[in-house]
């Protein structure tokens, strides 16, 4: 299975602009990059995800490395409730998504 | 539009007995997967059923089960519970299995073995 690698956790000051790596090395031809992050007491919840090319939404964008063997999740402007831990997936045609421990992130007023 | 519901929410029970989760997807979404969240081993796939067929298993025991109905309501079976199997479950539904389908995750079911 394709890993993941992420720092075990941030720290962010509200307001500012967040940038979570994430490292995939062995990461196959047609692996979805997925970000989901899991606020305390709740299942998790979709960010972005991508194939090549980065994208945007309205909660982020995500850019994605020219050979795809990382990517990085920005949260253009942090608050309180963006406080979770975010999970880089890579998910392949299937849908068994495999979490690592994710990057717990902690915004600091 | 209705998201993932799962029920029981809280859910009590003693080593040796079985349980059965249950899992409703949002409307439309045929591709239903299970996961167990535990402080210890974080989150782990269990299974993921497409149009009433298992498509794929995690690392599980045979004592974890599962099925999907017509409607693509699914149900999770553990027999002979122990002690490990205390966790948070997950369930979450997608479209298809792509790999570029998003997947909504329910609220969870949490189960405690004593």
């Amino acid at each position: 299975d394709a890993k993941t690698t992420q720092p075990n956790s941030m720290e962010s000051n509200e307001e500012e602009p967040v940038h979570l790596p994430c490292n995939h090395s062995t990461i196959s031809g047609t692996d979805y990059i997925h970000w989901y992050r899991q606020l305390p007491s709740q299942g998790p919840e979709y960010v972005i995800h991508g194939l090549t090319s980065n994208v945007n939404n309205r909660m982020a964008s995500l850019a994605i490395a020219e050979d795809r063997k990382s990517s990085t999740l920005i949260l253009h402007r942090a608050t309180l409730r963006d406080a979770a831990v975010y999970y880089c997936i890579l998910v392949p045609i299937g849908n068994d998504m495999r979490f690592g421990a994710g990057t717990r992130l902690t915004v600091k007023p | 539009k209705a998201g993932v519901t799962q029920t029981p929410r809280y859910l009590i029970k003693t080593r040796g007995q079985q349980v059965t989760l249950s899992c409703s997807p949002i409307s439309g979404h045929r591709s239903v997967s299970w996961y167990q969240q535990t402080p210890g081993q974080g989150l782990q796939f269990l299974f993921e059923y497409f149009s009433e067929t298992q498509r794929n298993k995690g690392n599980f025991p045979g004592r974890f089960s599962g099925r999907q109905f017509s409607n693509s309501r699914s149900e999770m079976n553990v027999s002979t519970l122990e002690l490990g199997d205390s966790a948070l479950y997950l369930c979450a539904s997608s479209l298809g299995f792509t790999g570029a389908d998003t997947q909504y995750f329910g609220p969870g079911t949490r189960l405690t073995v004593l």
